[in-house]
């Protein structure tokens, strides 16, 4: 059963928009969530995280935001850049040394 | 230095072949992790070694043999694979504990023939 979800296996943007990702999860013992992005042929990128403590950080035109009440979160990045099209996975743990558990992915296009 | 380096970059194995795949980080982290990422698909954790020593295998066949011999190498011993184990393997690094994003090394792209 799949503990993370990334319903949107596509999303295309257009320059200078707003992008935003989405992932749902189920377990309520997840407290640290993280945004990745990859590009075809590489490792992921550490973009973005955010602690249960939190409802929103921010990071310059990346803004990732936890509903712990709706186990939602997302990330949005504005403005949006032909640089931004990639592969995002959303991820995330619960306490200790424990694993990430990753979604599949949202492949983002960002049209000039 | 925030790099965690992989090599080879690309490997080319037939099934009956010993080969091994490194990773190595100098930023200090104690935890480090192997993944592998099937095309379109998520990473997937293979092991996790906490201070040089193995905490987490996902129940990985026997013909993946994970080694950390310091705090800043881990290699990944590989024999008589299948075809079906082609993939990405991907190395990352962490502090370890809750709230530490995991840095990613650029992968190993891993035929098998």
């Amino acid at each position: 059963d799949q503990q993370v979800k990334q319903n949107s296996p596509s999303l295309s943007v257009q320059e200078g928009r707003i992008s935003i990702l989405n992932c749902d999860y189920t377990n309520s013992m997840f407290d640290y969530f993280l945004w990745y992005k990859k590009y075809p042929a590489e490792g992921p990128t550490f973009l973005i995280s955010i602690s249960s403590i939190k409802d929103k950080n921010e990071d310059g035109r990346f803004t990732v935001f936890l509903n712990k009440s709706a186990k939602h979160l997302s990330l949005h990045i504005v403005p949006s850049q032909p640089g931004d099209s990639a592969v995002y996975f959303c991820a995330m743990k619960s306490s200790g040394n424990t694993p990430l558990v990753f979604g599949k992915g949202t492949r983002l296009s960002v049209i000039a | 230095d925030t790099e965690v380096t992989q090599t080879p970059k690309h490997l080319v194995m037939g099934m009956t072949n010993k080969k091994s795949l490194k990773c190595e980080q100098h930023m200090g982290h104690r935890a480090m992790y192997w993944y592998k990422q099937k095309a379109k698909k998520p990473p997937e954790l293979m092991f996790v070694y906490s201070y040089e020593k193995l905490s987490i295998n996902e129940s990985v066949p026997s013909r993946f043999s994970p080694e950390c011999p310091n705090s800043s190498l881990l290699n990944l011993h590989l024999h008589a694979l299948q075809p079906e184990d082609s993939a990405l393997y991907l190395c990352a690094s962490s502090w370890p504990g809750t709230h530490n994003e995991q840095f990613f090394g650029p992968g190993t792209r891993l035929t098998v023939l």
